[in-house]
């Protein structure tokens, strides 16, 4: 399997329950990313990881938390979200950040559409 | 605060039209991306414009970085059921990590 793949693709989910979105990228790549992408919003950008390390967290609440065991995987893991977080969650590689922002070429999976009950 | 406007918000035109679809900032930009996202599917990049007036071709697609880098355009020549999709102009953001994303113009093209 190639590129950036995301699991599961669709997750309907109550505002007590605990679930984790997974991400793998088959590049070689050394930086993943998070993105939110609402109906009536911009993407929005979520954490940044580069060389495992966080480098980004753009004022996310907590009840979302992610973690980068190494530089193929990410997950986000969530918990006790509400109903405004339905949307589609966009995992996201590059060759490595912060080397020359928007010159670097995002390879995006194709989501986990997210409904919160 | 930096915003990406697109216009127009929906477009739906049939197989054979031309269109544009804009990109427009109050702020400059040292580059910007184009990203394509089909239903269903993460967003995929078009292109990258880093000169004003900068003027890049793919296939039917016509992309222009305005001179003063505040604005950009994407131009569709002959459309095609094909080119249906989230249209995403990005730019550089506030943090070296972050890509600041247009509010995206949404292009159906009808058989």
């Amino acid at each position: 399997e190639t590129g950036v793949t995301q699991t599961p693709r669709h997750l309907v989910m109550g505002m007590t329950n605990k679930k984790s979105l997974k991400c793998e990228q088959h590049l070689g790549h050394n930086a993943m990313y998070w993105y939110k992408q609402s109906a009536k919003k911009p993407l929005e950008l979520m954490f940044v990881y580069n060389f495992k390390e966080q480098t980004e967290n753009n004022s996310v609440p907590s009840r979302f938390s992610p973690e980068c065991p190494n530089s193929s995987h990410l997950f986000l893991h969530l918990h006790t979200l509400q109903p405004e977080d339905s949307a589609l969650y966009l995992c996201a590689s590059s060759q490595q950040a912060g080397t020359g922002g928007v010159r670097e070429k995002l390879f995006f999976g194709s989501g986990t559409q997210l409904s919160v009950l | 605060t930096q915003l990406l406007e697109q216009s127009p918000q929906f477009l739906s035109i049939q197989e054979g039209e031309n269109l544009t679809v804009y990109c427009n900032s109050s702020s400059v930009f040292s580059s910007l991306q184009w990203y394509r996202q089909e239903p269903g599917e993460g967003p995929v990049l078009l292109v990258t414009v880093v000169t004003g007036g900068e003027v890049k071709k793919l296939k039917r697609l016509t992309f222009q970085f305005g001179d003063a880098r505040k604005d950009s355009s994407l131009h569709i020549t002959a459309a095609q059921p094909g080119d249906t999709g989230l249209y995403l102009c990005a730019g550089p953001g506030t943090g070296a990590n972050n890509l600041f994303f247009g509010t995206g113009t949404r292009l159906t093209v009808i058989p």
